[in-house]
């Protein structure tokens, strides 16, 4: 157990609807990222937030976006769903940024 | 642009056999550079990092990597393989200069044969 969690574990949800992924940080982190899993793109980074503030974006679609909370949890809105935007969202955190970063169990997204 | 090359889509080796698994990457700043596993269906969970000092690092369940500046490598080594090692291993490669946004090879999937 890294000690991030996520939420829902899985979600499975329509084309066109819009849905949110929550992840808790470790305690004490202060760095939170966002990463999807796919089978033809494998693990891309998404978003990277730093005690609130967006760090640094990566390849993030314009239908999606996050932020992290005064309390360092963190949101992934993704709305107007594609078939092709299922994968595994994982977040992870880092106390600060430049170290190691700790995975959560993911949340799979199904859409159909 | 910054990538990270796992050559090896598949690998089988014997229990109890050496395994060695491959990572380049190309990168325009200092990397630091991580080994990550993923059984199915799991999170990833960090098995060793190298930021600086000593190439050779020591990681958990008996892995070690070196870091070979030269040939711009970082190849994951056990000396004996168990069963429980088959999973999916990633080489990822990240840098303060670039956010600490961690670029991760396609991955390299272990078959542990008995």
């Amino acid at each position: 157990d890294s000690g991030v969690t996520q939420t829902p574990k899985h979600l499975i949800t329509a084309t066109g609807q819009r849905v949110t992924l929550r992840c808790s940080p470790r305690s004490g982190d202060l760095s939170v990222y966002w990463y999807q899993q796919s089978l033809d793109q494998g693990l891309q980074f998404l978003i990277q937030y730093y005690n609130g503030e967006e760090r640094a974006k990566g390849n993030i679609l314009e239908r999606f976006s996050a932020q992290q909370f005064p309390d360092l949890h963190s949101e992934l809105n993704l709305s107007s769903l594609e078939l092709g935007d299922s994968a595994l969202y994982f977040c992870a955190s880092s106390v600060r940024g430049v170290d190691e970063q700790f995975f959560g169990p993911g949340t799979r997204l199904t859409v159909l | 642009a910054q990538s990270v090359t796992q050559p090896d889509i598949h690998i089988t080796v014997s229990e109890g056999a050496s395994l060695e698994l491959r990572c380049n990457y190309s990168y325009g700043a200092t990397p630091y550079l991580f080994w990550y596993v993923q059984s199915p269906g799991q999170g990833l969970q960090l098995l060793l990092k190298y930021f600086s000092g000593d190439t050779l690092v020591q990681g958990i369940k008996g892995f070690e990597a070196e870091f070979k500046r030269s040939q711009s490598s970082f190849n994951l080594r056990k000396p004996s393989v168990h069963w429980s090692d088959a999973a999916e291993y990633f080489c990822a490669v990240g840098a303060m200069e670039y956010g600490n946004k961690l670029v991760f090879g396609a991955g390299t999937i272990l078959r542990v044969k008995s």
